[in-house]
């Protein structure tokens, strides 16, 4: 079955710009209809919406992040990519990444086990 | 986009049903029957529960359903036990082709 692994760097400077990688495993991330999305839960917090890429590299934006976020995908390497510029503290969360639409099928899941990336001098 | 309402906490004894209600708007979840639930336990990943309003993934439990009408959708928990202690949270995709989340809800099994 289709796994998700985020990986980059736990640790982000102050207006530095956060980037993180989504490996997909087990599947074609090109394949079919797929739509792959970026999700954030600051510690003690709820789920924000970051983001989303379909397969051909038409992305969607949560509006209130859309000034700094950036989505890429590439299907050769079955992995597809999150920058968010201009962090602050505000940013520290864990990232997770999913698939949110199969074949017009739409939900998040699976999950990858998720990544925390701390903003921090 | 604003984010769905939830209420904060729900609460109940083991054996009983309770409801977690998720509150939008008509560009969301009165838009589509693309509304979904997840069910997170401290440190771990949410985990879906309901998909399209009222549709189990398999190996969900049927004590768990899910309905939806106008701008609220709802998510039951029937014969509560210990192990549904979480925090669930409600989505929806909109009519931007985004999606929104909700605050998200304790659930406590008292």
């Amino acid at each position: 079955q289709v796994q998700l692994q985020e990986s980059g760097p736990g640790l982000v400077k102050p207006s530095q710009t956060l980037s993180l990688t989504c490996t997909v495993s087990g599947g074609s991330i090109g394949s079919g209809s797929h739509h792959w999305s970026w999700i954030r839960q600051p510690a003690g917090k709820g789920l924000e919406w970051i983001g989303r890429i379909y397969t051909s590299g038409t992305t969607n934006y949560n509006p209130s992040l859309k000034s700094r976020v950036t989505l890429s995908i590439d299907t050769s390497k079955n992995q597809f990519s999150l920058k968010l510029t201009s962090v602050t503290a505000a940013d520290t969360a864990v990232y997770y990444c999913a698939r949110d639409c199969v074949d017009s099928v739409f939900r998040f899941d699976p999950w990858g086990q998720g990544t925390l990336v701390t903003v921090s001098s | 986009q604003s984010a769905l309402t939830q209420p904060a906490s729900v609460s109940g004894s083991p054996g009983q049903s309770i409801t977690i209600s998720c509150t939008g708007t008509s560009s969301d979840v009165g838009a589509y029957n693309y509304v979904s639930w997840y069910q997170q336990h401290p440190g771990e990943v949410p985990k879906l529960m309901i998909y399209d309003v009222n549709k189990r993934p398999s190996g969900i439990s049927s004590r768990f359903s899910g309905s939806k009408s106008g701008n609220t959708a709802s998510l039951t928990i029937s014969g509560l036990q210990a192990e549904d202690e979480a925090d669930y949270y409600c989505s929806s995709y909109t009519i931007s082709s985004t999606w929104v989340f909700g605050g998200g809800t304790k659930v406590s099994v008292l």
